[in-house]
């Protein structure tokens, strides 16, 4: 069965900073999707990045992008120049025919 | 972009009642729906996947006679808890994909339910 760890349940990181959120996962797959996804209080969830496993680049969404080793089954997010908008719980996710959420991460965003 | 409207957005019943949750996937047809819950500080767990005219598929440990899906049409799917119970209070969200299984998922607002 997939599985998808986020070994961080909170991190925090000064404004104009960057942060770097880890997610590991397993899969016997070749072919799948990753995901972030953001969910503030409001507690909607929203889409941060996505990659495509057979792409060898990392995708890159404005200040947001990953660092994904298909080899380690890692796939880390990096948040450059963070603003307080960002303070969230931040999901990663793995998807085939369903998608599967890791446990989170609380990041706090402090000025 | 691509719009679900979950209804209700909170709802507050009595233990032993039923609870109807729907999910509508409002500019695109939602091939496939699926139903999540969420305890508070915890993560989305799902609980089943919805094919349209198929029944649901439910992940180890959710009882399928007590969360009742029904998917009758592309653009509608529906969660009932029955004979609801205080434990089963919690934030349960749908979201919907379209006809391939990398489309975007595109996901509800969620529903807060409260069994008193």
């Amino acid at each position: 069965a997939q599985t998808v760890t986020q070994s961080q349940p909170e991190m925090s990181v000064q404004e104009a900073e960057t942060v770097t959120l880890s997610c590991t996962y397993d899969t016997s797959e070749s072919d799948y999707y990753l995901f972030w996804y953001k969910q503030p209080p409001s507690r909607q969830m929203i889409l941060v990045i996505r990659q495509e496993a057979y792409k060898q680049q990392n995708a890159t969404e404005n200040r947001f992008s990953v660092n994904f080793q298909k080899a380690a089954k890692s796939f880390s997010l990096k948040i450059s120049d963070s603003q307080l908008g960002d303070a969230a719980m931040y999901f990663c996710a793995y998807n085939t025919d369903k998608l599967i959420f890791g446990t989170g991460t609380r990041l706090q965003v402090f000025p | 972009g691509a719009v679900v409207s979950q209804h209700p957005s909170w709802v507050i019943c009595k233990s032993g009642t039923s609870v109807k949750i729907e999910c509508r996937s409002l500019d695109f047809q939602a091939t496939t729906m699926f139903w999540y819950r969420q305890f508070p500080k915890q993560s989305l767990m799902l609980m089943a996947t919805s094919n349209e005219g198929s029944k649901a598929t439910y992940e180890q440990g959710v009882e399928k006679d007590k969360f009742l899906i029904n998917h009758a049409s592309l653009t509608l799917s529906t969660l009932t808890v029955t004979s609801a119970h205080p434990e089963d209070s919690s934030f349960y969200i749908c979201s919907a994909r379209g006809v391939s299984y990398n489309s975007p998922l595109h996901f509800g607002n969620g529903t807060r339910l409260t069994v008193t």
